[in-house]
């Protein structure tokens, strides 16, 4: 199985900074990676798919970059309907599998 | 904007048989490359895939829930289901339905979750 690991787990921001999440694959992925928000209580919505092609609706300061094993997801400007949780998926081999997950709070 | 919603009881005894129906109102699951997973979340933790099922009933699983995990897509009544058999209290989890999305134009564009269900919580306990 192809692990994912998400650094940080936690991070702690103000409203306005630049945010990067890191996902690291244990094996090559080419760009089979995509990035989802959740908020207590909801299911996850995705954000990006295709290591950087932003899911239709999602605002242009989500961005995601990277390739093979190492990808990163950044918030341009961290505004307050942002802080929530976020997981990197891979989609390149069965089983698919999640990171650990990044919960962003509020400085 | 495609709508999912799971149902089904939120409370199962250990060692029985956990069933879960995926809905999709008023929609239409029978496009023959459409493919739907299920996804769950224990309590305060992380996300886990348990399998995939696409239309033409070909399917995959988690190795981990193999054994126990079957699905099955029924076109006629748009609905997409799951069952669990002999569940302990580590099934306890939101269990989450989604549509697997498909981009052509980009490479790894496929296999992502574009549209999940609100989730519902099922709970193993006697």
């Amino acid at each position: 199985d192809i692990q994912l690991t998400q650094s940080p787990s936690f991070l702690s921001a103000s409203v306005g900074d630049r945010v990067t999440i890191t996902c690291r694959a244990s094996q090559v992925i080419s760009n089979y990676l995509s990035w989802y928000q959740q908020k207590p209580g909801k299911a996850p919505k995705l954000l990006i798919y295709a290591a950087s092609t932003l899911q239709s609706g999602v605002p242009s300061r989500f961005s995601g970059s990277g390739s093979e094993t190492e990808f990163t997801l950044t918030i341009s400007s961290l505004q307050p309907e942002d802080f929530a949780t976020y997981y990197c998926q891979q989609l390149n081999n069965y089983p698919l599998t999640f990171g650990g997950g990044t919960k962003v709070e509020i400085k | 904007h495609l709508q999912l919603q799971e149902s089904g009881p939120g409370l199962v005894k250990p060692s029985e048989t956990l069933s879960l129906t995926c809905t999709v109102p008023g929609g239409s699951i029978s496009s023959s490359s459409d493919s739907w997973g299920w996804i769950r979340q224990p309590p305060g933790k992380g996300l886990e895939w348990i399998g995939t099922i696409y239309n033409s009933g070909t399917t995959f699983f988690n190795p981990s829930l193999q054994s126990r995990v079957t699905l099955s897509v029924d076109t006629s009544q748009n609905q997409i289901s799951l069952r669990l058999k002999s569940v302990t209290a580590a099934d306890t989890a939101v269990y989450y339905c989604a549509r697997h999305g498909l981009d052509t134009t980009v490479l790894g564009g496929e296999n992502y979750f574009d549209y999940w269900g609100q989730g519902t919580l099922v709970t193993v306990s006697s």
